[in-house]
């Protein structure tokens, strides 16, 4: 079955310093994975996704991800933390044409001054 | 653009109440998707549209949880009745342009007492 683990359910890190969110997926075929974030009292929001091909995305407000195939992995990370990025960051799966879309637990953010 | 719009945003119930929630997807989308969301659970899935046809309805959600949508740009959630278990966030979501990306509602929070 399809699972998302997200094994820090906190981390916190100083303003300016390098950030990563690990994720790890188990999943039968190609995946397609996706980064959100949730703000205070907000749904949802893409950060990035990664749809097979460059193993390296890019996604809004200077987030990148990786997906590596081999290590079952698809890490965030930001290499400078800002204030405003204090949230919680889900990781999620899906498959081409699916719907069933299996979100981690989630790791909340907190950023120190 | 509009979002995902969802009313009301915040909800106040006693127990054995029953109580709708609505949710307007974003104009043109065809896949809508009612969440809910807890801190001990996380996201789980409660139902799934495409093109208004009612494609999974959240198994252990059956019996007290409703989905319905009336038209391709409304849909709501009945919950009846209520039980203060079911005090969470109630996320909706749409899907459409042949993209996976997920678009949220801010949410409506439920309380229950």
């Amino acid at each position: 079955a399809q699972s998302v683990t997200q094994p820090d359910a906190r981390v916190t890190v100083s303003e300016g310093a390098s950030l990563q969110l690990r994720c790890k997926y188990s999943y039968f075929g190609t995946p397609y994975l996706f980064w959100y974030v949730q703000y205070p009292r907000q749904g949802l929001q893409l950060l990035l996704k990664y749809y097979p091909g460059d193993p390296v995305v890019q996604g809004v407000n200077g987030f990148e991800a990786e997906f590596s195939k081999s290590n079952s992995s698809f890490h965030l990370r930001k290499a400078s933390v800002h204030w405003s990025d204090w949230a919680v960051y889900f990781c999620a799966v899906t498959r081409t044409g699916g719907y069933k879309v299996v979100f981690g637990s989630g790791t909340r953010l907190l950023v120190s001054p | 653009d509009a979002g995902v719009t969802q009313t009301p945003r915040h909800e106040v119930a006693e127990k054995g109440q029953t109580i709708i929630l609505k949710c307007e997807p974003v104009s043109g989308h065809n896949d809508l998707f009612w969440y809910r969301q807890t801190k001990i659970q996380g996201l789980e899935l409660l139902s799934y549209f495409r093109s208004k046809s009612l494609m999974e309805d959240g198994g252990a959600f059956k019996d007290r949880f409703k989905a319905e949508m009336l038209n391709s740009s409304f849909s709501t959630l009945k919950i009846q009745p209520t039980e203060p278990k079911d005090s969470a966030v109630y996320l909706c979501a749409s899907v459409g342009g042949g993209q996976n990306t997920l678009y949220f509602g801010a949410g409506t929070r439920l309380s229950v007492l």
